[in-house]
């Protein structure tokens, strides 16, 4: 199976900070990789497709980058919106597997 | 607007089954793969199976494999999942997703609300 490492588990930043989440999958994926926003008690939602692909109608201040091992998750100016948990999602091979989850709390 | 409700969850025993649905609207059912994904409480996201858009290709998570089988009724715009031989480890909140586009891409799109399952004696 491949092995999705999210880091950091969780972070804490402040309304207009800019803040990275990291992803890495053993073996590489080649450009597979989604991530995904989940808000408590919430279905999670699509946020990126093919590593840096913006799903419609997410904002442009999400983005994403990567190919092979590494991958990160940039959100360019924290919103007050935008404090959940995210997780990144392998879609290279069965069985599809998540990242652990990386909660973004506020500071 | 795309819409995905789950239904059928519920408390079971050990050993037990249970058969979820999620009935779909607002896109051509059809066309699209569908998946299962479930989330223990307080954990993170394992997807469990999916279904191609004609039924013709299923597959299956190795936890679940054997025990839980998925399958669809276009006439009817639902999924199912089967569920059988059910242990403590499966109590999850399980969601149904619409892959993103028609050709199956890994992608969950849309997903429904989900439905608690309690596996418990």
């Amino acid at each position: 199976d491949i092995q999705m490492t999210q880091s950091p588990s969780s972070v804490s930043a402040s309304v207009g900070d800019r803040v990275t989440i990291t992803c890495r999958a053993s073996p590489g994926i080649r450009s597979w990789l989604a991530w995904y926003q989940q808000k408590p008690g919430k279905a999670p939602e699509l946020l990126i497709y093919a590593a840096s692909t913006l799903q419609s109608g997410v904002p442009s201040r999400f983005s994403g980058s990567g190919s092979g091992t590494d991958f990160t998750l940039t959100i360019s100016s924290l919103q007050p919106e935008d404090f959940a948990t995210y997780f990144c999602q392998q879609a290279n091979s069965f069985p599809i597997t998540f990242g652990q989850g990386t909660r973004l709390e506020i500071k | 607007q795309v819409q995905l409700v789950e239904s059928g969850g519920g408390v079971v025993q050990p050993g037990g089954s249970l058969r979820l649905s999620c009935t779909a609207s607002g896109f051509t059912f059809s066309s699209y793969a569908m998946h299962w994904v479930r989330q223990a409480p307080g954990k993170g996201l394992e997807w469990v199976a999916f279904i191609r858009y004609d039924g013709n290709n299923k597959n299956y998570a190795d936890s679940v494999k054997g025990r839980f089988a998925i399958s669809r009724d276009n006439s009817n715009n639902t999924v199912f999942l089967q569920m059988n031989s059910l242990k403590t480890e499966d109590t999850a909140v399980y969601y149904c997703a619409k892959d993103l586009i028609g050709t199956v891409t890994w992608y969950f799109h849309h997903w429904g609300q989900g439905t608690l399952v309690t596996v418990s004696s």
